[in-house]
């Protein structure tokens, strides 16, 4: 059964870091591609950073651009987003997602999430 | 960046109505398309990939269709259960983006 796990929410100031952890189980994680959305309270969803499967390749979204770092241990099948000078506008719920294929960014198991908050 | 426009942004419909929503990208993404389910409260579900593929365990009364930029997605007997929000996203290119959402609610 395939399992994604996040951790690492909370509250902080803006400002702060903070680093989100997403422990896969039940399939070949070095195998598929990984995301981040988010959602904030009330609103749509949001994509956030996603990675290939070697990690080789990143991408994000111009609104964390520079400030998030997206990483992979494919030893420990965890994913990573680090998240640093957080702003008000981004608290939200935090997901993880698993993609399809290795490259392909079409995301058929999601993880329960993980609020983050920023507030001072 | 690409931009999809959902429509409606909500509709009432009653159990057994047949329901349609609507997707709209601002540039072609050929067949580079997924719809999504979310409940309040829950993580979203994946229900249609590829515009048109239907996700393994998901019933048929689902189905997706559409390319380059307009795209439908199809309730063909509306159930209880479906009662929820319904989001487009676009696969091809990066930023990945999402629609603003289509929620299902009791007539």
């Amino acid at each position: 059964e395939v399992q994604l796990v996040e951790s690492g929410g909370g509250l902080v100031q803006p400002g702060e870091s903070l680093r989100l952890s997403c422990v896969a189980s039940g399939f070949t994680f070095s195998s598929y591609a990984m995301t981040w959305v988010r959602q904030a309270p009330g609103k749509g969803l949001e994509w956030v950073s996603a990675t290939r499967d070697s990690g080789s390749n990143t991408a994000y979204a111009d609104s964390v651009k520079g400030r998030f770092t997206i990483s992979r241990d494919n030893s420990k099948n965890t994913l990573y987003l680090q998240m640093n000078n957080l702003r008000v506008e981004d608290t939200a719920v935090y997901y993880c997602a698993k993609g399809t294929t290795g490259s392909t960014y079409y995301f058929n198991y999601w993880g329960q999430g993980t609020l983050v908050t920023v507030s001072s | 960046d690409i931009q999809m426009t959902q429509s409606p942004s909500s509709v009432s419909a009653s159990i057994g109505d047949r329901v349609t929503i609507s997707c709209r990208a601002s540039q072609g993404i050929s067949s580079w398309l997924a719809w999504f389910q979310q409940k309040p409260g829950k993580a979203p579900n994946l229900l249609i990939y590829a515009a048109s593929s239907l996700q393994s365990g998901v019933p048929s009364r689902f189905s997706g269709s559409g390319s380059g930029t307009d795209f439908t997605l199809t309730i063909s007997s509306l159930q209880p259960e479906d009662f929820a929000t319904y989001y487009c996203q676009q696969a091809i290119s990066f930023p990945l983006t999402f629609g603003g959402g289509t929620k299902v609610e009791i007539k």
